[in-house]
């Protein structure tokens, strides 16, 4: 089975722009989430959506972000507009069994976009 | 919020020794996952262990929910166990979904 995919792999865009950064989670699986990786600060959870709703999104950073997750096989981040401390990593997760409040399913993650804003 | 705790935070192994990595959680979980992040960045699932002790080749976690920690054990250590190791874990009860990580152990396994 395929597992959780994530594209583009890498981007690399100037100050200013928007970026686009998709995710197709696992099949069956009604729990996403958006984490983000930096040397300073770890893996950082941005947003978690469960069946397609967007549950948490206290860990985004600012306005510039936002997530939308329009069906169960489909989620995008966007970062409008981009800085160069958006420079990181950005991985998609997913997981299976959880509701709004509790999930305790096991957590997949895709190979990550590395994204750098010049 | 929950707090995880990783130690040592890096590890040097000679190819073939044994260790053990630690993970101590200042509350209650229902989730406890160990990750390798490897050499190219990829975040590779080892253990699902909110509890109790699992084996799987040279690896095994143990995790002791009452006392708050987990311990993940490699065994005859290979180069290809370099790499960065985190737990995760989320809260029992809580309303949050949350899987917090900890900080990591860095691993190079030297040949």
């Amino acid at each position: 089975d395929a597992g959780v995919i994530q594209s583009p792999r890498h981007e690399v865009t100037e100050m200013g722009q928007e970026v686009t950064l998709r995710c197709k989670p696992i099949s069956g699986h009604n729990s996403l989430f958006w984490y983000r990786q930096t040397m300073m600060r770890g893996l950082e959870l941005l947003i978690y959506f469960n069946n397609n709703v967007p549950i948490d999104d206290s860990g985004m950073p600012e306005d510039r972000f936002s997530a939308k997750m329009p069906n169960a096989s489909f989620s995008t981040l966007k970062i409008q507009p981009s800085e160069p401390r958006d420079s990181a990593v950005y991985f998609c997760a997913s997981s299976p069994g959880g509701t709004a409040l509790a999930n305790t399913g096991e957590l997949f993650f895709g190979e990550g976009s590395r994204l750098t804003v010049l | 919020g929950i707090q995880v705790e990783q130690s040592p935070p890096d590890l040097i192994l000679q190819e073939g020794a044994n260790s053990t990595l630690r993970c101590n959680f200042s509350d209650s979980v229902n989730n406890l996952q160990w990750f390798h992040q490897n050499p190219w960045g990829q975040l590779i699932n080892l253990f699902y262990i909110p509890s109790g002790t699992k084996q799987n080749g040279r690896l095994s976690a143990t995790t002791v929910a009452t006392e708050r920690y987990s311990l993940l054990y490699i065994s005859s250590s290979q180069t290809t166990d370099s790499g960065v190791y985190f737990c995760a874990a989320r809260l029992k009860g809580a309303a949050g979904n949350k899987l917090t990580f900890g900080g990591g152990t860095r691993v190079l396994v030297k040949p």
